[in-house]
């Protein structure tokens, strides 16, 4: 079935370091969105993306949504402790009923 | 703001047992959704509503049901609880936008453990 790949499942930084998360499915999709959890807490929506190509910034978040629309990756700039979660993407497929299909998630863990 | 509540936070059943797990949104939402969040596993799809009295399964529908007799009450029925049901359920809801999926809102999960 379709699928959306999200690597890695974990990443440990610094705080004050980068931290990116990627997404890429097996079919071409048409909307990317991405969500990010809170230890403890649901899923809370981040944006969504759309075109073929598309780059979004919020604050130090940077989204990207690639040509083809089969791939997308979330990145931070200097890691906070306040961006400590898991973080998905979900694809919808084109042409398909109004469900998404999830990543798996990246946890990120600020070290101590 | 929107809000989706769902009827526990923590439930305990036995093996066995018939569950009913309620959501509630409160913005006239077309789209309702039940998902299960294991760990490494993300969320998957148990069934979603586009409109009262309408479902469809999702990626893992066996072993539940659900039921949408009104717009804003989404439920989720486990008919017979089993272990490997312990799980972490997510409810969720957003508009229907044209094709395309909406934001989808989160309640704050049920953790439910079945003995």
């Amino acid at each position: 079935g379709q699928q959306v790949m999200q690597i890695p499942q974990y990443q440990h930084v610094q705080e004050g370091e980068d931290f990116t998360t990627y997404c890429n499915s097996s079919t071409t999709l048409s909307n990317i969105q991405w969500y990010k959890q809170r230890p403890g807490g649901h899923p809370v929506f981040l944006i969504q993306l759309v075109k073929s190509g598309e780059v979004k910034k919020q604050k130090r978040l940077t989204f990207q949504f690639g040509e083809a629309k089969k791939n997308s990756s979330l990145h931070i700039t200097a890691t906070q402790t306040t961006d400590v979660g898991t973080y998905f993407c979900a694809g919808q497929i084109r042409d398909s009923n109004y469900q998404l299909i999830w990543g798996a998630g990246t946890k990120l863990i600020i070290k101590p | 703001d929107v809000k989706v509540t769902q009827s526990s936070r923590y439930l305990v059943k036995r093996t066995g047992e018939k569950v009913f797990l309620e959501c509630v949104q409160d913005m006239d939402h077309e789209n309702m959704f039940w998902y299960r969040q294991d760990p490494g596993l993300g969320l998957r799809l148990i069934y979603f509503s586009y409109d009262v009295k309408m479902k469809e399964k999702g990626d893992i529908p066996e072993g539940y049901s659900v039921s949408r007799e009104k717009k804003e009450r989404f439920s989720l029925i486990l008919e017979s609880a089993s272990t490997n049901q312990t799980s972490m359920y997510l409810c969720a809801s957003s508009l229907l936008a044209g094709g395309y999926t909406d934001t989808q809102y989160f309640g704050p999960g049920t953790r439910l453990t079945v003995l």
